[in-house]
């Protein structure tokens, strides 16, 4: 069974910096690109970023662009999200996501989420 | 970043019915809308991509079609784990954007 796996989330105040971990199981994990995405409070899905299989290809958002890393790693079958310069509109809950292979935006498997919170 | 328009924002239907998701991109994305369900304590699950090509494991009472800007979700004889969030989200070119979420709820 697949299963992705989110921890390291919490409360944060403006301007720190917080990393979340998704463990993923059931399935050959370097093989497969991994994203992350994010659902603000009663909000929609904003996706947030994309890092290929070997992590040739890493892609992010605007408004992340510049403050968010993400990393993987194959060997510890383990998605990262570092988070810096954290503001209150990046409260939200943070998914990762498991790349359709062959298909570039398509999310076949998804965690429970990690929730974030960025407040003083 | 290509805008996606999803419709109705609330939808009401009794099990055994059908209904329809409509989502409008900003511009033309050929083929490529995916559609997920999401429900509380669950993971969120792919149904459709490619606008009309079933996931693995969704039933075939949904269907996808559409393609250039405009594109639907149909959902025949629902069922009662039918009911949820929908969302549209376009994977022809970066960044994915996804729709604002349909409602769908029991009458």
């Amino acid at each position: 069974e697949v299963q992705l796996v989110e921890s390291g989330g919490g409360l944060v105040q403006p301007g720190r910096s917080l990393k979340l971990s998704c463990v993923a199981s059931g399935f050959t994990f370097s093989n497969y690109g991994m994203n992350w995405i994010r659902q603000a409070p009663g909000k929609g899905l904003e996706w947030v970023a994309y890092i290929s299989s070997g992590s040739s290809y890493i892609y992010y958002a605007e408004t992340v662009k510049g403050r968010f890393t993400i990393s993987r790693d194959n060997a510890k079958n383990t998605l990262y999200l570092q988070m810096t310069s954290l503001r209150s509109e990046d409260t939200a809950l943070y998914y990762c996501a498991r790349q359709l292979p062959g298909y570039k935006g398509v999310m076949d498997a998804w965690g429970q989420g990690a929730s974030v919170t960025v407040s003083s | 970043d290509v805008q996606m328009t999803q419709s109705p924002s609330n939808l009401a239907a009794s099990p055994g019915e059908s209904v329809s998701i409509n989502c409008k991109a900003s511009k033309s994305i050929s083929k490529y809308l995916a559609w997920y369900q999401q429900k509380p304590g669950k993971a969120n699950k792919l149904l459709i991509y490619s606008g009309s090509t079933l996931q693995s494991g969704t039933p075939s009472r949904f269907s996808g079609s559409g393609s250039g800007t405009d594109f639907t979700l149909t959902i025949r004889n629902l069922e009662p784990e039918d009911f949820g969030l929908y969302y549209c989200q376009q994977h022809n070119e970066y960044p994915p954007t996804f729709g604002s979420g349909t409602k769908l709820e029991i009458k």
